[in-house]
């Protein structure tokens, strides 16, 4: 299976401010994702994090406020801009797919998430 | 779209067996999936269903029914570390990224 790290693990915010959180694969994936889990709840896509490309965004999720960019097979980071208390969730990455790396596209991994506070 | 139902909470005896329903509509998919994650960690991959019929790896066991629109995890000989939420999901025809229910929170008491 792939290990996946993020960094920072969890950080405490002021409103207004912006986070970028880092995700590291080591093997080389073909999809990267970002998701998002509020307290209680499942888990939520954000969006495709697309290698020499701009993300795929899922509705209600927009580059503005969730920049994100994927510059090699084994790495993305996510933007939490201008950032407000509802913006409060861990935020996970995941990788699938084969390239080299994880042996079939049916598994993703996730990373151990990013938990945000934001007062 | 894609509409995946899970009951919220189940409680089992530790030795039991249980099984987690999970139904959804959905226009198209790859295949199903089920993760376990306990409480302030990652999701972490159980199976993948992608023919209708039984999957099964060790204590766990996954089914998929395409015509019914429905799968189930089974879990035999319990184990206490088994309390965990149990998440269902599906991936897309067009793309792999995943759907997932709102999970299924089990309880495994002695």
């Amino acid at each position: 299976s792939a290990v996946i790290s993020q960094k920072p693990s969890r950080d405490i915010c002021q409103r207004g401010t912006s986070l970028t959180i880092q995700c590291q694969v080591d093997s080389q994936v073909t999809m990267m994702f970002w998701y998002r889990q509020q307290p209680g709840q499942s888990l939520t896509l954000i969006a495709t994090a697309n290698q020499g490309s701009e993300a795929t965004y899922e509705s209600g999720f927009v580059i503005d406020k969730f920049p994100i960019s994927r510059p090699n097979l084994t790495f993305s980071t996510l933007t939490v801009s201008n950032m407000s208390p509802e913006d409060s969730s861990i935020y996970l990455c995941s990788g699938g797919g084969a390239s080299g790396g994880l042996e079939t596209y049916n598994e993703q991994f996730f990373g151990p998430g990013t938990r945000l506070t934001v007062l | 779209g894609q509409n995946i139902d899970q009951p919220t909470e189940m409680t089992a005896t530790e030795g039991a067996i249980v099984q987690i329903n999970c139904t959804y509509q959905t226009s198209g998919f790859n295949g199903l999936f089920w993760y376990q994650q306990h409480a302030g960690e990652a999701p972490t991959f159980l199976s993948y269903n992608v023919l209708d019929g039984l999957e099964e790896k060790g204590r766990f066991s996954s089914f998929l029914s395409r015509s019914k629109g429905y799968s189930y995890l089974l879990l035999k000989e319990l184990q206490m570390k088994d309390s965990a939420s149990y998440l269902c999901a599906v991936d897309s025809n067009s793309g792999y990224a995943l759907n997932f229910g709102k999970g299924t929170s089990l309880l495994v008491t002695p």
